[in-house]
């Protein structure tokens, strides 16, 4: 399978900054996608990064708080803007290689805290 | 209804044991069934897929699926302590549509 790349791994931010979380492969994917888990909690979608187009976002993500980018097919880029302490959490990249129903595979994920 | 229910667990056995985890889903439509494993302060890894009804075995973990029931199960054989983690069930029924469960938490006990 693909490595999967994620950077920063952990970061501790202020409250009111900004921070752009990074996710590269070694190949081409067909689908890139942005989670958050919680502590002790499942995962949820925040959006689907579309190639060259605009992030397709679940309900309670918004564009202007978590603004997506995937240049090519092999990098995506996640932004948590103005952030609270209510955004701690871990973010984590996924990627599907190939056609419908291949499994999802993951990035080490960003650990990120806000004080 | 969610789209896919695990019980949340702890399920404990002891070493050696069978652990067997459940995985129900709401959509008959569903085409793809995998699980994976996330241990604590790591991210999911894929430990199986499954994509026809009937038992699917790799080494000691074997995945049954039963699509007229839609349920999805993980068995592993011989537990072993490093298997203690959260088990967590995907279901997907359309292109790269992907529901997870909440996950069970398997503890296997020395």
């Amino acid at each position: 399978s693909a490595v999967i790349s994620q950077k920063p791994s952990r970061d501790i931010c202020q409250r009111g900054t900004s921070l752009t979380i990074q996710c590269q492969v070694d190949s081409q994917v067909t689908m890139m996608f942005w989670y958050r888990q919680q502590p002790g909690q499942s995962l949820t979608l925040i959006a689907t990064a579309n190639q060259g187009s605009e992030a397709t976002y679940e309900s309670g993500f918004v564009i202007d708080k978590f603004p997506i980018s995937r240049p090519n097919l092999t990098f995506s880029t996640l932004t948590v803007s103005n952030m609270s302490p209510e955004d701690s959490s871990i973010y984590l990249c996924s990627v599907v290689h190939g056609g419908s129903n291949q499994p999802q595979h993951f990035g080490d994920g960003t650990r990120l805290s806000i004080l | 209804q969610k789209e896919v229910e695990q019980n949340s667990g702890p399920l404990s056995v002891p070493e050696g044991a069978i652990a067997s985890l459940n995985c129900t889903y709401s959509d008959r439509g569903s085409q793809s069934f995998f699980w994976y494993r996330q241990y604590s302060g790591k991210s999911p890894e894929l430990i199986m897929s499954i994509y026809s009804n009937g038992d699917k075995e790799d080494g000691r973990f074997t995945a049954q699926l039963n699509k007229a029931s839609q349920y999805v199960s993980l068995l592993i054989r011989d537990s072993q302590p490093s298997d203690s983690a959260t088990y967590l069930c995907a279901v997907t029924h359309n292109f790269n549509k992907f529901y997870f469960g909440s996950g069970t938490k398997l503890n296997v006990k020395p």
